[in-house]
Parts: C-alpha cells; structure tokens; sequence
C-alpha cells in the first residue's frame, strides 16, 4: 500500500534560518512525488514534483529512492513562506491519483 | 485560464437537503477528481473521471453521488448527508503529458456543512 509520512506537523523557524520539512514515502511501483502548499485562504497549489528539478521559490527537493525521502529544503526561509506544506505521492494510471501525507505547518517568525 | 473554478464557496444543509456542488475548468483537462478535506487533515480522494467515465470512487457512501456532464464540468450530488459530512471538499483536474500528467490543478474549494 502506498503511504506518505510528515513525521512535523509544525515547524517553526526564525527568518533566514535553513528548513528542511521531511518527507518519507511507501510505494512498490515507480514513485511521482510532489510538494503541494497552502498559504492562508488561497487554494492548494503546488510548489515542486520530482521530474521537474526545479527550484520554484528558492525552495528545492530531491528524490531519494534509497531512503525512500523526498525532503523539502530552503537555505534561507522568509515570513511569506508561512503555510501548509503537503508531501504528495502520485500514481500515473491513466490519471493522476494523489495519496497526500498529514502536512507540516511552516511557521517562520521575524 | 488556469483556473479550476468551484460553486458555490460555501454550503449549509440539513441532512434531508438535496444540493449539489459544482466545478468546472477550460484547460481541457481530462481528468477531474473530488477530493475530501476534514479539518487538519490532508485531502482524501473520493472520485476520479478520467475522458469523462468515472475511474475511481474510493468506497464512498451511495449519498455522494458525482456527475460529469462534459469534458469542462464535474458535479457532485448530495442527498441525506450526514454531520459528519461536513468537510472542505475540493475539485481538481489534470491532463495527460508526455508519458506523465500534469500537475492537479485544485480549486478553492467548497465549505460544506451539515446541519
């Protein structure tokens, strides 16, 4: 059965400190991972998926099959940063089914 | 237009009410998908459409009962819901891509409760 786990359900760091928001996955067929963020009152959106190797917001993430770990990093985190933050593992079965881990709440202070 | 656009933004009902909710997107997406979120909690899914025939519906009580019209709009028809029903519930889309999909595309949501 597939399965994400966000051991964090907050993590709170001060303005230009580095965060790492952790992600872990259970999957037997060829993962899709993504990070999809919810800022307050706006809707889910996503933030990285693994194929793509961006770096969307300073924000970046790699795919580690071995630790099976797909952590979300920042160097440098700012106050917009704050949000809800969901690891998401995708299956491509002629759609895209989504199984979300519970989510880490970033709450970066001044 | 990047949008996925649901109606209305909030619900009450009573739990003898018939209402339905609504979602539509134009970036000709082929896939449409209801999603379940309770309060702190991740988005569950509950139905997917995929080329407008329904794919997936993850052991959901016979009271929701989705709909999808045409390849812009997807439904959801409540009918005897209970408290416990009462949840954000969310549509998204996605498309086929170069052997992958595109990212799901979420919209707002609908606040739905209970009464």
């Amino acid at each position: 059965a597939q399965r994400v786990t966000q051991p964090e359900k907050l993590l709170s760091v001060f303005k230009g400190a580095p965060v790492e928001l952790k992600c872990n996955y259970s999957y037997s067929g060829s993962p899709e991972l993504f990070w999809y963020v919810q800022y307050s009152r706006q809707r889910l959106q996503l933030l990285l998926r693994h194929i793509s190797r961006e770096s969307i917001k300073g924000f970046t993430a790699d795919l580690n099959k071995g630790e099976t770990s797909f952590h979300l990093k920042k160097p440098f985190a700012q106050e917009e940063d704050s949000a809800m933050y969901y690891c998401a593992l995708g299956q491509n079965t002629g759609f895209q089914k989504l199984v979300f881990g519970t989510g880490t709440r970033l709450l970066v202070s001044p | 237009d990047t949008e996925v656009t649901q109606t209305p933004k909030h619900l009450v009902m009573g739990m003898t009410n018939k209402k339905s909710l609504k979602c539509e997107q134009h970036m000709g997406h082929r896939a449409m998908y209801w999603y379940k979120q309770k309060a702190k909690k991740p988005p569950e899914l509950m139905f997917v459409y995929s080329y407008e025939k329904l794919s997936i519906n993850e052991s959901v009580p016979s009271r929701f009962s989705p709909e999808c019209p045409n390849s812009s709009l997807l439904n959801l028809h409540l009918h005897a819901l209970q408290p416990e029903d009462s949840a954000l519930y969310l549509c998204a889309s996605s498309h086929p891509a170069g052997g992958s999909y595109t990212e799901a595309f979420f919209g707002q949501g609908t606040r739905l409760t209970v009464v």
